[in-house]
């Protein structure tokens, strides 16, 4: 596609559900990461995928923290029995590694609302 | 272990100029960006350097210093619009490693 898509763009759940978020990256981007932000915060690192594989998964906050990535494409976070703590902009971006045009471009993310 | 280091908050005059720094110490190094978030938006790229120097384009220009771990953003003739967080970002390693980011305030 044009740009990284993210969906939803809006998700409120209640606490202790599963979600789901997806992200589609550009085409050809091997690199994809995401990212929580907090309101007025920086970018928390969440984990970074090169192709399928998660050679960086430290920034996972729990084990209800997931995600994959399928086919060097797209790639879900998936967040078991949310909490409250959970509410925030999750940031996806993808890009690539080699070469002179490397920088990230980001979707515009899925705000999630624990209530 | 691996840290960028950014002001958080900086205020400005519009019309004035502004440098933004960033340090860091990371583990590898194949180029640093800087990029922009406007309150509720996703960060947008503004500049690219991997070589020592300055890279102008239009108002912004970056400087990096590598062997001093020291980048710059400068922001020229400065616009309400301006007003944004600028984060600073290293590739090390394939990986991205991002700093705090800096809230710019631009004053009338």
């Amino acid at each position: 596609g044009a740009g990284v898509s993210q969906s939803p763009s809006n998700k409120v759940t209640e606490k202790g559900k599963d979600v789901e978020l997806r992200c589609d990256p550009i085409s050809g981007h091997t690199a994809l990461y995401w990212y929580r932000q907090s309101l007025g915060q920086g970018l928390e690192f969440l984990i970074y995928f090169q192709g399928n594989s998660a050679p960086d998964k430290s920034g996972l906050p729990s084990d209800r923290f997931s995600a994959e990535r399928t086919g060097g494409s797209v790639s879900t976070l998936t967040i078991q029995r949310t909490q409250q703590e959970d509410s925030a902009v999750y940031l996806c971006a993808s890009s690539l590694v080699w070469g002179e045009n490397t920088e990230a471009f980001f979707g515009q993310g899925t705000r999630l609302t624990v209530v | 272990g691996q840290n960028i280091d950014q002001p958080t908050e900086m205020t400005a005059t519009e019309g004035a100029i502004v440098q933004i720094n960033c340090t860091y110490q990371t583990s590898g190094f194949n180029g640093l960006f800087w990029y922009q978030q406007h309150a509720g938006e996703a960060p947008t790229f503004l500049s690219y350097n991997v070589l020592d120097g300055l890279e102008e384009k239009g108002r912004f220009s970056s400087f990096l210093s590598r062997s001093k771990g020291y980048s710059y953003l400068l922001l020229k003739e400065l616009q309400m619009k301006d007003s944004a967080s600028y984060l600073c970002a290293v590739r090390s390693n394939y990986q991205l490693i991002w700093g705090a980011g800096t809230k710019l305030i631009i004053k009338p």
